[in-house]
């Protein structure tokens, strides 16, 4: 089955620096790589997605950048605000079952 | 956006008994759902896959007879814990997906077996 990596295990920035969160995954036929922000005690929420006939995608201050041929794929935050200080994990999705298997996360933490 | 709502949002129970939990989606429909399962500060475990009209699909791992699923409509999905003990304490979360988008979350459910 899929396995997903995630680096790092903690972030800490300063505000307005920018963050880069890193995933790997096993199985080259995953073709769809969502990115969930997860604040204490909620479910995972989505802030971007992309698939595996991209190679990059960004929304506004969030950007995911995707290598199929290393199998990785990347989040990328700028000009980050503390408001952004949360769990995030990355996720791979294969099959036709829309199964997703999650990275191990990240805890970012934005300082002042 | 799409809603799935999950209820309740926290629960406590005693070592024994059973807890249902229930995820509906709220403007689409859904065939299928999926449970999670998240320990403190751990990742995701998807525990089963829940199939409107059929018997669920569980993970390797995962008592299906200890984690009762059904999905006897296109908007919900219940997930008992039957004769739940302290280990079973953890936070479970519910998803959708509608047709041809990405999966959307419940809140969460946070279960504590005392």
């Amino acid at each position: 089955g899929e396995n997903v990596e995630q680096h790092p295990s903690t972030l800490s920035v300063q505000e307005g620096d920018s963050a880069v969160i890193k995933c790997t995954y096993s199985d080259s036929a995953s073709n769809y790589f969502p990115w969930y922000k997860q604040e204490l005690g909620k479910g995972p929420q989505l802030i971007i997605d992309i698939r595996s006939n991209v190679g990059e995608k960004k929304d506004q201050r969030i950007a995911v950048t995707l290598n199929k041929t290393a199998k990785h794929f990347s989040l990328h935050i700028t000009e980050t605000q503390p408001e952004d200080s949360a769990v995030y994990f990355c996720a791979a999705e294969s099959g036709t079952a829309s199964k997703l298997t999650f990275g191990t996360g990240t805890r970012l933490q934005v300082t002042l | 956006g799409a809603v799935v709502s999950q209820h309740p949002s926290w629960v406590i129970c005693k070592s024994g008994t059973s807890v249902k939990i229930e995820c509906r989606s709220l403007d689409f429909q859904a065939t299928t759902m999926f449970w999670y399962r998240q320990f403190p500060k751990q990742s995701l475990m998807l525990m089963a896959t829940s199939n409107e009209g059929s018997k669920a699909t569980y993970e390797q791992g995962v008592e299906k007879d200890k984690f009762l699923i059904n999905h006897a409509s296109l908007t919900l999905s219940t997930l008992t814990v039957t004769s739940a003990h302290p280990e079973d304490s953890s936070f479970y979360i519910c998803s959708a997906n509608r047709a041809g988008t990405e999966a959307f979350f419940g809140q969460g459910t946070r279960l504590t077996v005392v």
